[in-house]
């Protein structure tokens, strides 16, 4: 079973600035990564596919890089609707289609 | 647009089973793979499994194996997921998710979620 980590579990960080996320997979899984963002009672959207295809009607200040094992959730300049949780998941060997554990994204 | 409309909060005691429904429109219901996944409270999102919903066939995790049934009745664009033998650490929002019309996809859709309490 492929085991996604995410780092940090919580980010803190001010509107207007960037933020970094991270996820790794325990073994290559190509360019077969799913970013999500999940806000509280809401169910998650989904925001990058193929490690760095925004997907419909996502803004362009989020992006996604990497393959193989280590991925980068960047949002450029961070609008107060950005703060939410963001999981990664690996579409590439299943099953499991395995989740990250999330990184709570949080206004400083 | 595709919408997955799921039913509703269900409470249950515990050794007892749940039937969560999923109702797809905007799109053909037999084009795209159905997941479900499933978040405990507080915690993070975990899959369940996912029916083609055009053969039928389906693939679940391991650990719900013997425990989870899912089927779709292609007439009305729905989907079932059946959990038996209820216990309190199934107490959790069920979603359903449409992926691709092959099972390597990312989940593009997402229904509301219903949460089921297992409790006596």
């Amino acid at each position: 079973e492929i085991v996604m980590t995410q780092s940090p579990a919580t980010l803190s960080v001010s509107p207007g600035e960037r933020a970094t996320l991270s996820c790794r997979a325990s073994q290559s899984i190509s360019s077969n990564l799913a970013w999500y963002q999940q806000k509280p009672g809401q169910a998650p959207r989904l925001l990058i596919y193929g490690a760095s295809t925004r997907a419909t009607g996502i803004p362009a200040r989020f992006s996604g890089s990497g393959s193989g094992t280590e991925f980068t959730l960047t949002i450029s300049s961070l609008q107060s609707e950005d703060f939410a949780v963001y999981y990664c998941q690996q579409y590439n060997k299943w099953p499991p289609y395995s989740f990250g554990q999330g990184t709570k994204l949080e206004i400083k | 647009q595709v919408q997955l409309v799921q039913s509703g909060a269900e409470v249950k005691n515990p050794g007892a089973s749940v039937k969560v429904s999923c109702k797809a429109s905007g799109y053909t219901f037999t084009d795209s793979y159905m997941h479900w996944v499933r978040q405990a409270p507080g915690q993070g999102l975990e899959w369940m499994g996912w029916i083609n919903p055009n053969t039928g066939s389906t693939k679940s995790a391991q650990r719900f194996q013997g425990r989870v049934t899912m089927t779709r009745d292609a007439s009305i664009s729905t989907a079932y997921m059946d959990l038996s033998g209820l216990r309190s650490d199934d107490t959790a929002i069920y979603y359903c998710a449409r992926g691709y019309n092959w099972p390597d996809s990312p989940f593009w859709d997402w229904g509301q979620g219903a949460l089921v309490t297992v409790s006596s």
